[in-house]
């Protein structure tokens, strides 16, 4: 079973302050890397996805990908209350198949 | 682009009932998947198709869960003799395909079909 292992919080941050996600995966084989965010009662929507090692910048978003420590992370600058919801980590392999760790519930206080 | 079309987003069902859900994909997109979540877990992978083959099924679905996708279209995604613990948002997203990195790698979800088994 490939897995991919989410810290699920609750994290809260200020409004304004920079809120960090993480995520770890199992199969080594992996080879694209997305966050989503879930708002409650919806279903998720993407933000961002990277595949290569290094930083990937998105507006306030950065998404940062280590394939050697098999770890991707978010981060979200100026954080909105707005951005308070569930952000999903998922994998793909070379299979096409999707795999989804539990999700970190992130909360910015106002 | 209308978007990963689910359909009904709300069903209420006494259990031993079967119940079918119907999801429209991104028009270009041949790639269709079914996922189920509940409350606090992330998206849990029930089945794939390419086209209108269906070519991964979890062993975690149970012979009484059934999917189709005829003509490449549109997919049905069938639950015989529901139980309590069918209970679950059924979520179908679709992807378009292409080599990693390609954008249409990524998977695009429906708006969800809320199941609930009495």
């Amino acid at each position: 079973q490939k897995e991919v292992e989410q810290n699920s919080g609750p994290l809260s941050v200020p409004e304004g302050a920079i809120a960090s996600l993480n995520c770890t995966y199992s199969d080594r084989g992996s080879q694209s890397f997305f966050w989503y965010r879930q708002y409650s009662g919806k279903s998720p929507e993407l933000i961002m996805f990277i595949y290569s090692n290094g930083d990937k910048e998105d507006g306030r978003f950065t998404a940062q990908l280590n394939k050697a420590s098999q770890y991707v992370s978010l981060l979200i600058r100026d954080s909105q209350p707005s951005d308070s919801a569930t952000y999903l980590c998922a994998v793909r392999d070379t299979g096409n198949q999707f795999y989804f760790g539990t999700g970190t519930s992130l909360t910015v206080i106002p | 682009d209308t978007g990963v079309s689910q359909d009904p987003r709300h069903k209420i069902t006494k259990r031993g009932q079967n119940v079918t859900f119907r999801c429209d994909p991104i028009s270009e997109h041949n790639r269709l998947y079914w996922y189920r979540q509940t409350l606090g877990q992330g998206p849990e992978f029930l089945t794939y198709f390419q086209n209108e083959a269906q070519l991964e099924k979890s062993r975690l679905l149970s012979d009484r869960f059934s999917a189709e996708r005829p003509k490449g279209s549109f997919s049905t995604l069938e639950i015989q003799r529901t139980e309590q613990g069918d209970s679950a948002m059924y979520l179908c997203a679709s992807s378009g395909g292409g080599s990693t990195g390609f954008p249409g790698n990524t998977i695009y979800f429906g708006e969800g079909s809320w199941l609930t088994v009495v």
